[in-house]
């Protein structure tokens, strides 16, 4: 029964393909979101839904389109695949928005996607 | 331009010693802060915070110091286990934006 759950948690592709990463939380939670981590380590948030619809939407490249078919979905599509795309993909979950006080919420996170894209 | 920063990328203690992680931050909106804790192969999950209305919260072993004057914050686990092994995330927000982590810092504590 795990709270935030990614598939896959492995993902070894091309560069040029398209790919998926599915983000599913069983917690009830409103808002889920979408951090990278970087070659330097840092987890960066990508973007973030809460109900179904787009908070925040960092810079990042527009080959990155983010979809919530319900609130407890949030899934990342990835086109066109870069080098520079290879990292570690976290999702995660929180009862509240950022605006609600959500960055200050729990945040819960799945167990990330390690993408290696060659 | 990195807002929080971890500039220790490693640690490593004794068993029962104490731990002392460290996070520096730019963004002086920031008014609340957290600490994660990351084992291998599986995602951050939440240790402890403390908003910047207080300088210190202290949770078991886990006792985590803010000096919003030098914009620093501080980790102490005492005292530390080898199970506290595992990499910690500090991270920062404000009550109307997202929130930023630091790099992570990995502790190695030694039976």
């Amino acid at each position: 029964d795990t709270a935030v759950s990614q598939t896959p948690k492995y993902l070894v592709t091309q560069m040029g393909n398209d790919k998926s990463i599915k983000c599913e939380q069983n917690l009830g939670h409103d808002t889920m979101y979408w951090y990278k981590q970087d070659s330097k380590k840092f987890l960066k948030i990508m973007f973030s839904y809460n109900n179904k619809e787009l908070i925040i939407n960092e810079t990042v490249p527009n080959r990155f389109s983010p979809k919530s078919p319900d609130k407890a979905h949030l899934n990342l599509h990835i086109n066109s695949l870069e080098l520079g795309d290879s990292a570690v993909y976290f999702c995660a979950s929180s009862q509240e928005p950022p605006w609600g006080g959500g960055s200050t919420d729990t945040q819960y996170f799945g167990p990330g996607t390690r993408l290696t894209v060659l | 331009d990195q807002q929080v920063k971890q500039n220790s990328p490693s640690l490593s203690v004794q068993e029962g010693r104490i731990s002392i992680l460290n996070c520096d931050y730019t963004n002086s909106m920031f008014d609340y802060f957290l600490w994660y804790k990351k084992y291998p192969a599986e995602g951050p999950t939440f240790l402890i915070s403390i908003s910047s209305i207080k300088d210190k919260n202290e949770d078991g072993r886990f006792t985590v110091f803010l000096n919003k004057s030098a914009k620093h914050l501080s980790l102490h686990i005492v005292p530390s286990q080898p199970g506290d092994s595992a990499v910690y995330f500090c991270a920062a927000g404000t009550s109307y934006g997202k929130l930023t982590f630091g790099q992570g810092t990995i502790l190695t504590v030694h039976p």
